[in-house]
């Protein structure tokens, strides 16, 4: 787990606040994804950044906004989350020069939104 | 497009006997295949990897994954189960989008393994 790091690992939030995740990979990969968790349901892509260059978002609502300042560093910014919005939150990271890549993942943060 | 499918939502165990996960593909390409595992709470970490080299993957901790084209299947197996096995099974297939890696994971199948 030490190759991908993510911070805070637990966050509980009202609808109203204003909170941002932290990932970090140590790999030298080039790209970086977030997946959201829930209970009882597939493993689901929110984003994509790939060199820096976000190449999906996966119809994600817009409180959820990230930023990849650059290919070691991605953040997942929150705001005016609803509960269906907690989750474990995993951040990923792979090579970033082919299809068929493993990807390396984060601990994950855990968020609850009260 | 791609699918995987977990035959299982849940296989119990007992300490020291066979453990077998099963997972069915479809592609229309030559994917490559994983299995990964999450312990609670945790992140989710490569037990093993099929990139076409050879169709017996050995992984992590004892396991290994038979890759059968004609079945299309990719099932998980360990001779012994050990207590610290019990976490969730993912089987996941490659996607074909460029210069990245995609992923289309299965919907988990939990190991419970009893003493």
């Amino acid at each position: 787990e030490t190759g991908v790091t993510q911070t805070p690992r637990h966050l509980v939030m009202g609808m109203t606040n204003k909170k941002s995740l932290k990932c970090e990979q140590h790999l030298g990969h080039n790209a970086m994804y977030w997946y959201k968790q829930s209970a009882k349901k597939p493993l689901e892509l929110m984003f994509v950044y790939n060199f820096k260059e976000q190449t999906e978002n996966n119809s994600v609502p817009s409180r959820f906004s990230p930023e990849c300042p650059n290919s070691s560093h991605l953040f997942l910014h929150l705001h005016t989350l609803q509960p269906e919005d907690s989750a474990l939150y995993l951040c990923a990271s792979s090579p970033g020069t082919g299809n068929r890549d493993e990807q390396y993942f984060g601990p994950g943060t855990r968020l609850t939104v009260t | 497009a791609q699918s995987v499918t977990q035959l299982d939502s849940h296989v119990s165990v007992s300490e020291g006997t066979p453990v077998l996960l099963r997972c069915n593909y479809s592609s229309s390409y030559s994917p490559s295949l994983f299995w990964y595992v999450q312990h609670p709470n945790k992140g989710l970490q490569l037990l093993l990897k099929y990139t076409s080299a050879a169709t017996l993957v050995k992984g992590i901790n004892g396991f290994e994954a038979e890759f059968k084209k004609s079945e299309t299947s990719f099932h998980l197996t360990k001779p012994s189960a050990h207590m610290s096995d019990a976490a969730e099974y993912f089987c996941v297939v490659s996607g074909s989008g460029s210069g990245y890696s995609t992923l289309t994971f299965g919907k988990g199948t939990m190991l419970l393994v009893s003493p």
